[in-house]
């Protein structure tokens, strides 16, 4: 079956506008994960939803980031007036379920520069 | 709460070499403990994972892992490296839920001719 998607692949954006950026996981799995991977850095985690339940939003950096899953499958994450700081890889994965066990099926990530 | 750490950000070895990238994890609930590979300008997939069953864990692509709690560790191992290795490898811990997954800083692997 189809794995995690994301797009677009690569965003190119001028510093202050707002961007948007969508995941659509794996047909049936519960919870979804976004990550930040920095140049030459590690997977910072962003937020994750699990099911229908509110999302824990602890790992996004500031009110600028937010992110909605609709009918508990695609995920949109939206930066507003973007920073040149803001710039990095940004990374979906999607689990079968929301156990500590689970595997997380990772997209191929959006590549995101802001001017 | 959970915490990983990866000793050698950078990590040479000659093919046909073994490989060796450390995995030291934080825990205040029994771990589960994963291995991912990036390969370049590709997302993450998993190598591995220990979820409490038998604490010598065999991968894809012929790595392995041994859980040790004593050490708080869980080292990656390949006999012999192959040029086809080269990538980012990163260190997972996750408690029972989901969201406590946590990632290490991960590990840069070099494979010289």
């Amino acid at each position: 079956g189809a794995g995690v998607s994301q797009s677009p692949s690569n965003k190119v954006t001028e510093k202050g506008k707002d961007v948007e950026l969508r995941c659509d996981p794996i047909s049936g799995h519960t919870a979804l994960y976004w990550y930040r991977q920095s140049l030459g850095q590690g997977l910072e985690f962003l937020i994750y939803f699990q099911g229908n339940s509110a999302p824990d939003k602890s790992g996004l950096p500031s009110d600028r980031f937010s992110a909605e899953r609709t009918g508990g499958s695609v995920s949109t994450l939206t930066i507003q007036r973007t920073q040149q700081e803001d710039s990095a890889v940004y990374l979906c994965a999607s689990s079968q379920t929301t156990g500590g066990t689970d595997t997380q099926y990772f997209g191929p990530g959006t590549r995101l520069t802001v001017l | 709460a959970q915490s990983v750490t990866q000793l050698g950000s950078h990590v040479s070895v000659s093919e046909g070499a073994l490989v060796l990238l450390r995995c030291n994890y934080s825990s205040s609930v029994p771990p589960y403990l994963f291995w991912y590979v990036q390969y370049p300008n590709q997302g993450l997939q998993l190598l591995l994972k220990y979820t409490s069953a038998a604490t010598l864990v065999k991968g894809i692509n012929g790595f392995e892992a041994e859980f040790k709690k004593s050490e708080t560790s869980f080292h990656l191992t390949k006999p012999s490296a192959h040029m086809s290795d080269a990538a980012e490898y990163f260190c997972a811990v996750s408690g029972n839920y989901g969201q406590n997954f946590v990632f290490g800083p991960g590990t840069r692997l070099s494979v010289l001719p």
